[in-house]
């Protein structure tokens, strides 16, 4: 069974920085891409950023420069850096599994997700 | 970017009833279009994939339809745990972007 399990969310002040991290077990993590959406708080998805097997990376223009999306595949996590933090970026990130290797498929399932809260 | 337009934004209907959920997109999408189900406290979770095809687990009830700009997730029997809120997504182009919903409630 897949399982993925987000972790590094929390309260950080405008410009600041965090780093999310998703462990993943269940799959053959390696070959398949990986990709981050956040959802605000009663509000709709947003896709963030994505990563193929071979380090292909994607990313939102929102968020384009100021997150670096990477993965270790020694240690079955994904991360995503995230630095000059604003308050739009307040949101619950979700880490999900893509189809197959590369950055064009589906993406699913998703892991519980991590709540990411910018304010001062 | 391509905009995804949801209707109704809430559909109320009663379990056993039929609902039909439209995605309209700015431009064609071909046949990259497909729907997720969100629960209150869940993520989302895969129905539909490639405008027609049913994820893995996903019954017989769930059925998309659809070409171009203009797509149909229809329920035909709403069960009890069906009422949620379900969301259109493409991935014709990047970036990837979602319609803003379509909740499904109990009347």
């Amino acid at each position: 069974e897949v399982q993925l399990l987000e972790s590094g969310g929390g309260l950080v002040q405008p410009g600041g920085s965090l780093r999310l991290s998703c462990a993943a077990s269940g799959f053959p993590f390696s070959s398949y891409a990986m990709s981050w959406f956040r959802q605000v708080a009663g509000k709709g998805l947003e896709w963030v950023s994505a990563i193929s097997d071979t380090d292909s990376r994607y990313y939102t223009d929102s968020v384009r420069g100021r997150f670096t999306i990477s993965r270790d595949s020694s240690k079955n996590t994904l991360y995503l850096q995230m630095d000059s933090l604003r308050a739009e970026d307040t949101a619950v990130y979700y880490c999900v599994k893509g189809e197959y290797s590369g950055v064009r498929g589906w993406f699913d399932p998703w892991g519980q997700g991590t709540l990411v809260t910018v304010s001062s | 970017e391509i905009v995804l337009t949801q209707s109704p934004v809430t559909l109320s209907l009663s379990p056993g009833e039929r609902a039909i959920l439209s995605c309209r997109a700015s431009q064609s999408v071909s046949g990259f279009l497909a729907w997720y189900q969100q629960k209150p406290g869940q993520p989302p979770r895969l129905l539909i994939y490639d405008v027609f095809k049913r994820a893995t687990g996903i019954p017989a009830r769930f059925s998309g339809s659809g070409s171009g700009t203009d797509f149909t997730l229809t329920i035909s029997s709403l069960e009890p745990e069906d009422f949620a809120v379900y969301y259109c997504q493409q991935r014709y182009n990047w970036p990837l972007t979602f319609g803003g919903g379509t909740k499904v409630e109990i009347k």
